[in-house]
């Protein structure tokens, strides 16, 4: 039961373009959802989040948008760096089954200089 | 300060044997919770501890099972390895009131 899926397996983009993961969601009890970026052999690390009561937050170079509507968030992430390459994962939080992050398969994002 | 970490960094076990990964917390986070990421897929809840308390359980079997101690440290031990245990497993910590959960480096677990 995948409740988030982003559905790109990978994105490839030039270094100084914007770059844009997309993330779709079923479940209408998420309250919270945020992004992770994972480097090989590490832990995900925190990148952003956003509320279920707003619709864009932005920080820096990051800004996630969200729309309740369509059940469907987005980070862009602009201008693109050679360092922003690694897996984003987009996640929501429930609490069902306490305060639980349901992941997506995440995104392999090359930012090519 | 220092962030969420995992010990030990590998593992590898044959079937049928019994494992314990440990994590401690960064500073000042009371709640635990750990996760299971196999190759191309994204991570899956396993447990979450908040106050030496069990707060939530995903669906993994009983196999696997959970604390945490006065500390806040924790530790995830999975009994009767199987095969399809090999995964990279995480631990993630968060402060009172704050949904976002921070990562350690996760402990990588082959089974043979």
């Amino acid at each position: 039961d995948q409740q988030v899926k982003q559905n790109s397996p990978s994105l490839s983009v030039q270094e100084g373009r914007i770059s844009i993961l997309n993330c779709d969601y079923t479940n209408s009890m998420f309250d919270y959802f945020l992004w992770y970026k994972k480097y090989p052999a590490e832990g995900p690390t925190f990148l952003i989040s956003i509320s279920s009561i707003k619709d864009k937050n932005e920080d820096g170079r990051f800004t996630v948008f969200l729309n309740k509507s369509a059940k469907h968030l987005s980070l862009h992430i602009v201008p693109s760096q050679p360092g922003d390459s690694a897996v984003y994962f987009c996640a929501a939080r429930t609490m069902e089954y306490g305060n639980k992050l349901v992941f997506g398969a995440g995104t392999i994002l090359r930012v090519k200089s | 300060d220092a962030g969420v970490t995992q010990s030990p960094t590998h593992l590898i076990k044959t079937r049928g044997q019994h494992v314990t990964l440990r994590c401690s917390p960064i500073s000042g986070h009371k709640s635990v919770s750990w996760y299971q990421q196999v190759l191309g897929q994204g991570p899956q809840f396993i447990f979450q501890y908040y106050e030496k308390e069990e707060r939530g359980r995903g669906n993994f079997p009983d196999r696997f099972s959970a604390r945490q101690f006065p500390n806040y440290s924790s530790e995830l031990n999975v009994n009767a390895l199987l095969l399809g245990d090999s995964a990279l497993y995480l631990c993630a910590s968060s402060p009172p009131g704050v949904y976002t959960q921070y990562f350690g480096p996760g402990t990588r677990l082959t089974v043979l």
